[in-house]
Formats: structure tokens, C-alpha cells, sequence
């Protein structure tokens, strides 16, 4: 049972270049989260899906879009990259019974 | 002001100490808490949640909760090296999200 899985674990752009950070989850689950860490910031949200087909905006969702693609995906999107968006990405998905969730390995990005 | 706080720490204990990790919080609609653990390059993982009231006990760890005075305990009995990581307080806030604290990192030495 791999639980959530991120792609890529490291990756460095350039200012101005674009990419897609991939998840995905087998545990069946309708929610799924994209956050961002960063030191002296905690976690933060960039955007959620409540359920396929359905996505709605965190506390700091400029700069990013997201797809939901089915209900084991949810990707996010940097179109124009900015060395601001320099962090560590993590997906998540929630288990609705208790509400827990569930974190995938992270992303660590980089923007010269 | 933010919804969750935390020190940051680090925490330096012995192997053998009685840890106490701290959370503050200012929105009195929070119902019940989760503490998630951080190790070194990870994602967080749930530790335990407690609701709004008394304690609850899970092996080495205590979660207690003060909601009269909006604070938030985790105690760790008998620490270990393999207790270093970062302690993350995080409230549900409605249905579908947590609020995170920035954590407390821990470190705990043989």
C-alpha cells in the first residue's frame, strides 16, 4: 500500500520556467491537499480538493494552479516560476472518518 | 496574531527526559487538536488527537488540553533518540482543513 505519492523528490528551475508537481493516493480518499513549508512558516495551504471535480483555493494560492485530475490524482502547477517559490511541497489526503491526513515524501523545489 | 503557536525550539533533552511540547491557540471554535510528527525530511505523520478536554494517553505520550486558557500539551514520557523530530499542533478548522503551528523541533540525545 504505497499512500501518497509525490513526483518529482527534487527539482531546480530557472525564474520563469514552469512545472507540475504530481501526487497521487490509493487509499480511496475524496480530499486531497497541496501545501507548502517553509522555515519559521509551518505548513501552508496552497489548495484543496474537496472531490473530484472540485478545487478551491488556500491561504497562498498565487502564483499556482491546480488539477484534479481523477479521484487518485491532484497536480500542481508553477507556470512561471519564482525563486519566492523556493520551498518543500506536500500532498495530502484526508481520511474523512477521523479527518487525519495523510502526507505524502515532498518536493523539495528550488528557483534561481 | 496566528490562529496556532508554537516555539520553535530546538528542545534539547537527554535520553530518559520527561518532554513537554506546546501549542497556543486563539480561536475558541477549535474542537479537538492533532499532533503530527516531522522527521528529518519527511512528511508529517499523525501522532495522536485529543478533543477539547482532559487528557489522552497513547504509550509514551500525553496530550492534554487547557481550553479554558487555550493551550495545548504533548508529553512524552521516557524520550528517545528516535523521539527527534518536529511536533506539529494542527486544529481542524471546519470540515476539510488543519491549521498547522510551525512546530516545535526536538532533539533528544543518547
Amino acid at each position: 500500500n504505497a499512500g501518497v505519492t509525490q513526483t518529482p523528490k527534487f527539482q531546480v528551475l530557472k525564474t520563469g520556467q514552469s512545472m507540475t508537481l504530481q501526487c497521487a493516493q490509493d487509499m480511496n480518499h475524496n480530499s486531497m491537499y497541496w501545501y507548502r513549508q517553509d522555515p519559521g512558516m509551518g505548513l501552508r495551504l496552497i489548495y484543496y480538493s474537496a472531490s473530484e471535480g472540485t478545487t478551491d483555493k488556500g491561504e497562498v494560492p498565487n502564483g499556482y494552479n491546480v488539477s484534479r485530475l481523477n479521484k487518485r490524482e491532484f497536480s500542481l502547477r508553477l507556470e512561471s516560476a519564482a525563486p519566492s517559490q523556493t520551498s518543500v511541497y506536500f500532498c495530502a489526503s484526508r481520511y474523512a472518518g477521523t479527518g487525519e491526513q495523510y502526507f505524502g515524501p515532498g518536493t523539495r523545489l528550488t528557483v534561481t | 496574531q496566528k490562529e496556532v503557536e508554537q516555539d520553535p525550539g530546538p528542545l534539547s533533552v537527554p535520553e530518559g527526559a520527561i518532554v513537554s511540547l506546546n501549542c497556543t491557540y486563539s480561536n475558541s471554535a477549535f474542537q479537538y487538536f492533532m499532533w503530527y510528527r516531522q522527521y528529518s525530511r519527511k512528511g508529517p505523520e499523525l501522532l495522536m488527537y485529543t478533543y477539547s478536554s482532559g487528557n489522552k494517553e497513547d504509550g509514551r505520550f500525553t496530550a492534554q488540553v487547557d481550553k479554558s486558557s487555550k493551550y495545548i500539551s504533548l508529553f512524552i514520557r521516557d524520550s528517545q533518540p528516535s523521539d527527534s523530530a518536529t511536533y506539529l499542533c494542527a486544529p481542524p478548522r471546519g470540515f476539510q482543513k488543519l491549521v498547522f503551528g510551525t512546530g516545535t523541533r526536538l532533539l533528544v540525545s543518547p
